[in-house]
């Protein structure tokens, strides 16, 4: 079926240094994709978004690029800090019903 | 805005027992809530979604007669676990999209932690 994934389970950086996170997803008619952050023991928290008519969307310290040609989302992360440690999420919808479905997750451990 | 919470964030109950679990919005008002359940280092798998004033729509392989939802009111979700077991234990999370948020994007509760011993 239809699956999102992540290419690594763990990712770890040094403080200071962008860390980038990488996730392939399989259902060509996915049309909306978000980055979630899950802190331990609390809910996921939104980061970042991007619909499938745009390749690249920038936040505050943080960057979505969408290459719908190999069905690739990434998330940068620049000037990564302690605060940054978590479980990122990809997550699709093709925006029926707005059913999301999310990736495997990858732990981001930042070293001081 | 958009601010989401469920209560309680942790229980622990025995085998054979039933837990309800609730999800608010507290700032604004949702026809649509959706319900996720999460094992530890898993990520989170659509259990349903419960509509206001009609039946939820459960995902397949959720019994919907086990996992009991009711969207009684624009700010309110509940989801109860009927005869609850060991292999229920896991992290309960919902969801909701703001009526203002034209991506439909879902704002997250915090989570209920549950144990049944």
């Amino acid at each position: 079926g239809e699956s999102v994934g992540l290419h690594l389970p763990t990712l770890s950086v040094q403080e200071g240094d962008n860390s980038i996170i990488n996730c392939a997803y399989s259902n060509s008619a996915s049309d909306y994709f978000i980055w979630y952050k899950q802190e331990s023991g609390k809910g996921p928290q939104f980061i970042i978004d991007i619909r499938s008519n745009m390749d690249k969307r920038q936040g505050q310290r943080v960057t979505v690029l969408l290459n719908k040609t190999v069905k690739h989302l990434s998330l940068q992360i620049a000037a990564t800090q302690p605060g940054d440690s978590a479980v990122y999420f990809c997550a699709e919808t093709t925006g029926a019903n707005s059913k999301l479905t999310f990736g495997k997750g990858i732990t981001l451990s930042v070293r001081p | 805005g958009a601010v989401v919470s469920q209560h309680p964030s942790r229980v622990i109950c025995k085998s054979g027992t039933s837990v309800k679990i609730e999800c608010r919005s507290l700032d604004f008002q949702a026809t649509t809530m959706f319900w996720y359940r999460q094992f530890p280092k898993q990520s989170l798998m659509l259990m349903a979604t419960s509509n206001e004033g009609s039946k939820a729509t459960y995902e397949q392989g959720v019994e919907k007669d086990k996992f009991l939802i009711n969207h009684a009111s624009l700010t309110l979700s509940t989801l109860t676990v009927t005869s609850a077991h060991p292999e229920d234990s896991s992290f309960y999370i919902c969801s909701a999209t703001p009526p203002w948020d034209i991506q439909e994007t879902q704002y997250f509760g915090p989570g209920t932690r549950l144990l049944v011993l």
